[in-house]
């Protein structure tokens, strides 16, 4: 079945600083990469995702990127501020299997 | 607007008594999930559904069962709680486009 490895665990960046999240995954068949955040006390919210036929996606401050050959996608997010404080996942999936997570990592937005 | 709810959102129970962990959704998403989240273990999968009256075992499905009678509910149970399955509790559909949504959570614990 399909692993997600997630590295950081934990990263802190100076705000205004970009940060950088990057994910592998193991099965080809994978077609769909979506990335959650979530708050504390809260359930992970999707914030932005992308699929096989497509090699870069961008929303505003944040962007991902799929490497299909390389099985590698990452998260980009650029001039962060306080409020980007949270744990992201990475995740991957066929169309319509199951989504399989990475274990997160802790983003923390040093003032 | 459609949306996904849980409950109760706190739980407090004792060993070996059955519990059940409500999940309804408005979206009409035939797939639906139950994750567990633990420190140092991210989002695993429990139990999921493609559509009424079908079920599968995700990778910790031991101590938990789920049944699936309506489009909008999937009902997580566990059999005789055990102080291991003290964790919070997300449910969570996904839609044929791909996007999957999850509910606020339930925080249980087993004493």
């Amino acid at each position: 079945g399909e692993n997600v490895e997630q590295h950081p665990s934990t990263l802190s960046v100076q705000e205004g600083d970009s940060a950088v999240i990057k994910c592998t995954y193991s099965d080809s068949a994978s077609n769909y990469f979506p990335w959650y955040k979530q708050e504390l006390g809260k359930g992970p919210q999707l914030i932005i995702d992308i699929r096989s036929n497509v090699g870069e996606k961008k929303d505003q401050r944040i962007a991902v990127t799929l490497n299909k050959t390389a099985k590698h996608f990452s998260l980009h997010i650029t001039e962060t501020q306080p409020e980007d404080s949270a744990v992201y996942f990475c995740a991957a999936s066929e169309r319509d299997d199951k989504i399989i997570f990475g274990k997160g990592t802790r983003l923390h937005i040093l003032p | 607007d459609a949306e996904i709810t849980q409950s109760p959102r706190h739980k407090i129970t004792e060993t070996g008594r059955q519990v059940t962990l409500a999940c309804h959704q408005t979206w009409n998403h035939n797939n639906m999930f139950w994750y567990r989240q633990d420190l140092g273990h991210g989002l695993r999968l429990i139990h999921y559904s493609y559509g009424v009256q079908d079920t599968n075992k995700g990778e910790v499905s031991d101590g938990y069962s789920v049944s699936r009678s309506n489009t909008e509910d999937l009902p997580l149970t566990l059999e005789s709680a055990a102080s291991s399955q003290t964790s919070v509790y997300f449910c969570a559909s996904r839609g044929s486009g791909g996007e999957q949504y999850f509910g606020p959570g339930t925080r249980l614990t087993v004493t």
